[in-house]
């Protein structure tokens, strides 16, 4: 089975410092890990994933997360928040090995708030 | 945030109704996927199609019945409904099924059942 923890449900920073958005992951075989985030009344938005490669992955926005598989981790960070990111911000893994399923298993949130 | 879409965007009703929520993608994708989004939980996967074949049926009631005519439309047809059904719907697409490709979700449908 695969899971996803977000530690987190809600992360707080000041417009203008880093933000981290924590993610932990249990799969069998490779992972594939994806970050989403949903503003209100909108459906999921793909921000980045982490299929192979480097381990830092870039994405949308100035978004980028870190792939750390001895800590089975990947977080979100940008570098400087803006009020605009305020969010509510989705970690999903899917495993390449297993009985063929298609599920993406997703966390349950975690909802970042700027604060000007 | 137009390659996906979901009509209609709010859905009350009764338990005893017969209604459809509808999604269509422009993305030319061969991939589509039904969740359920209720506050507090994961997302969970109800329903995926592949080039219009069902591939993955999560223990979804038969009070949902899903139907995905052609690559780019899906529906999801509802009847005698109870109102922990009540939730926010979401389709999603994406190129393939397989494991490396991210899905493109729509805007949802948020369904009240009274």
């Amino acid at each position: 089975a695969q899971s996803v923890a977000q530690p987190e449900d809600q992360v707080n920073v000041a417009e203008g410092n880093p933000l981290t958005v924590k993610c932990t992951y249990s799969v069998s075989g490779n992972p594939y890990l994806f970050w989403y985030v949903q503003y209100p009344n909108r459906g999921l938005q793909f921000l980045l994933k982490y299929i192979t490669g480097d381990n830092l992955v870039k994405g949308s926005y100035g978004f980028e997360a870190e792939f750390n598989k001895s800590q089975t981790s990947f977080h979100l960070k940008k570098p400087s928040a803006l009020v605009s990111d305020s969010a509510l911000y989705f970690c999903a893994v899917r495993g390449d090995s297993g009985a063929g399923s298609y599920q993406l298993t997703f966390g349950k949130g975690t909802k970042l708030s700027v604060i000007p | 945030e137009t390659g996906v879409t979901q009509t209609p965007r709010h859905l009350v009703m009764g338990m005893t109704n017969k209604k459809s929520l509808k999604c269509e993608q422009h993305l030319g994708h061969n991939a589509m996927y039904w969740y359920k989004q209720s506050a507090k939980k994961p997302l969970e996967l109800m329903f995926v199609y592949s080039l219009e074949e069902r591939v993955e049926n999560n223990s979804v009631p038969s009070r949902f019945s899903p139907e995905c005519p052609n690559s780019s439309h899906l529906f999801l047809h509802l009847h005698t409904l109870q109102p922990e059904d009540s939730a926010l719907y979401l389709c999603a697409s994406s190129q393939a099924p397989g494991v490396s490709y991210e899905q493109y979700f729509g805007p949802g449908t948020r369904l009240t059942v009274t």
